[in-house]
């Protein structure tokens, strides 16, 4: 099956620093989303994602599916951006599980 | 609007014990269902996976089943507790879809999440 890998494992920052996160997949995707676990273990949605690029306020993505990555962008960190990013893909292209990546564990300090 | 809830959100079991999670879609039919786990650490592992009621498929050989009574309704279950069985435990729906264009726009939204604790 399709392996999804992440990288940094963790990331610590001052509050107002950029951030970027990587999402690397071994086969071609036509669905990728990025999530954010609160400390409270909620995970939001932030994007759909599965080619281009897609900006929401400070956070924005791109997902390069020929060369099988995405990138997530925080700008501007606040210290309510901590928590784990995930990204999914397909467990195979066009099913309905998906598999999840061992996340970023974001850290913003006041 | 579509909203999903989870109960409860703690929960502490003994060993040996018998487990039921709840998990309902509100604002949508037909949904695929979704129970995952999330161990101390990382990452989420498929438990379960539902396109229909009483069709679920079994993602993991575990001490844990799963059942959907209603169209909207899942339920996670042991008949006996492991201390193994600890963790956070997340439903979540997303769109059940038909044509291959739409199955590629699979998006998934997640339930608060069950912190189990089996001491």
């Amino acid at each position: 099956g399709i392996q999804v890998e992440q990288s940094p494992p963790d990331l610590i920052l001052q509050e107002g620093a950029n951030s970027t996160l990587r999402c690397n997949f071994s086969d071609s995707v036509n669905n990728l989303q990025w999530f954010h676990q609160n400390p409270w273990g909620q995970l939001i949605n932030l994007f759909y994602i599965p080619s281009g690029t897609k900006q929401n306020g400070r956070l924005s993505a791109t997902t390069v599916a020929t060369e099988r990555y995405s990138l997530l962008y925080i700008s501007s960190s606040q210290t309510t951006d901590s928590g784990v990013y995930f990204c999914a893909v397909p467990i195979i292209q066009g099913a309905q599980k998906l598999v999840f990546g061992q996340g970023t564990r974001l850290t913003i300090n006041p | 609007s579509q909203t999903i809830h989870q109960w409860p959100a703690t929960l502490v079991q003994p060993v040996g014990s018998p487990l039921s999670l709840e998990c309902t879609v509100e604002g949508t039919s037909n949904p695929n269902l979704y129970w995952y786990r999330q161990a101390a650490g990382r990452g989420l592992q498929l438990l379960f996976y539902s396109v229909g009621i009483g069709q679920i498929s079994s993602e993991v050989p575990q001490n844990l089943s799963a059942s959907r009574p209603q169209d909207r309704q899942f339920i996670l279950s042991s008949k006996k507790l492991l201390l193994s069985d600890s963790g956070f435990y997340l439903c979540a729906w997303s769109v059940r879809l038909g044509t291959r264009m739409q199955l590629a726009k699979n998006i998934q939204y997640f339930g608060a999440g069950t912190r189990l604790s089996v001491l």
